[in-house]
């Protein structure tokens, strides 16, 4: 089925240790973006991108690498793990929206991470 | 910058109650409104959007209709099921720029047979 694959879905890391969280989406989305889930805190932007080659911050991106490359691929470095970091990622798509509307993001089932 | 305020809950309901999620949000320009729902251990899905003033939008039984003069975009549903029980996200989109979307912080709704 068409849509975005997260993996892994589960990971523990100790600290220190880095790691790539994977996100792939097949609908030929120009928009993409990974955001961590927080109790209490909503969904908070890390970092985003609007085509192959273009990122840009988020919220809360100390901490995090992105690249895109490709049009389907969005991975997620974390470049030296820490306890705050544990956390709920998901990795989310779109259509770019025109002067119409804007279009709804299509989710990843998300990774659990927790950094020991 | 743009902002979606949305009570936390939980919000406790009956079988066959009648629901409504309250969302009011803060936006330069004309965003569009967009509904999400959650179930444990999911990632999120959209549920319903409305792209300009006055539209409605609905699924599965739900509504929400977008009101530029109270800036709010109100969930309801007639009549929930204990298959409704999920966190509900509210959340704005701007249609230029880079896009980015503005998530509410969800209310989680448990609905009791």
């Amino acid at each position: 089925n068409a849509g975005v694959t997260q993996t892994p879905k589960f990971q523990v890391l100790k600290t220190g240790q880095s790691m790539t969280l994977q996100c792939a989406q097949d609908m030929n989305h120009e928009y993409m973006s990974w955001y961590r889930q927080d109790p209490g805190m909503g969904l908070r932007l890390i970092h985003y991108s609007v085509g192959a080659g273009i990122t840009d911050q988020g919220e809360v991106p100390n901490g995090y690498n992105v690249s895109r490359s490709t049009t389907e691929d969005f991975p997620l470095r974390l470049l030296s793990a820490a306890p705050s970091q544990t956390s709920v990622y998901f990795c989310a798509s779109s259509s770019l929206g025109t002067a119409l509307g804007a279009y709804g993001y299509t989710f990843g089932s998300g990774t659990r991470l927790t950094v020991v | 910058g743009n902002s979606v305020t949305q009570m936390e809950g939980p919000v406790t309901l009956s079988e066959e109650a009648f629901l409504t999620i309250n969302c009011t949000y803060t936006a330069t320009g004309y965003p569009s409104l967009f509904w999400y729902v959650q179930y444990p251990g999911e990632g999120l899905q959209l549920l319903l959007k409305a792209t300009k003033a006055d539209d409605k939008g609905s699924n599965k039984g739900f509504e929400a209709t977008y009101r530029k003069e109270t800036t709010s975009f109100h969930l309801e549903k007639g009549s929930v099921q204990v298959s409704d029980s999920a966190v509900y996200f509210c959340a704005l989109r701007s249609s230029g720029g880079y896009q980015k979307v503005t998530f509410g912080i969800g209310t989680k709704l448990q609905v009791i047979p």
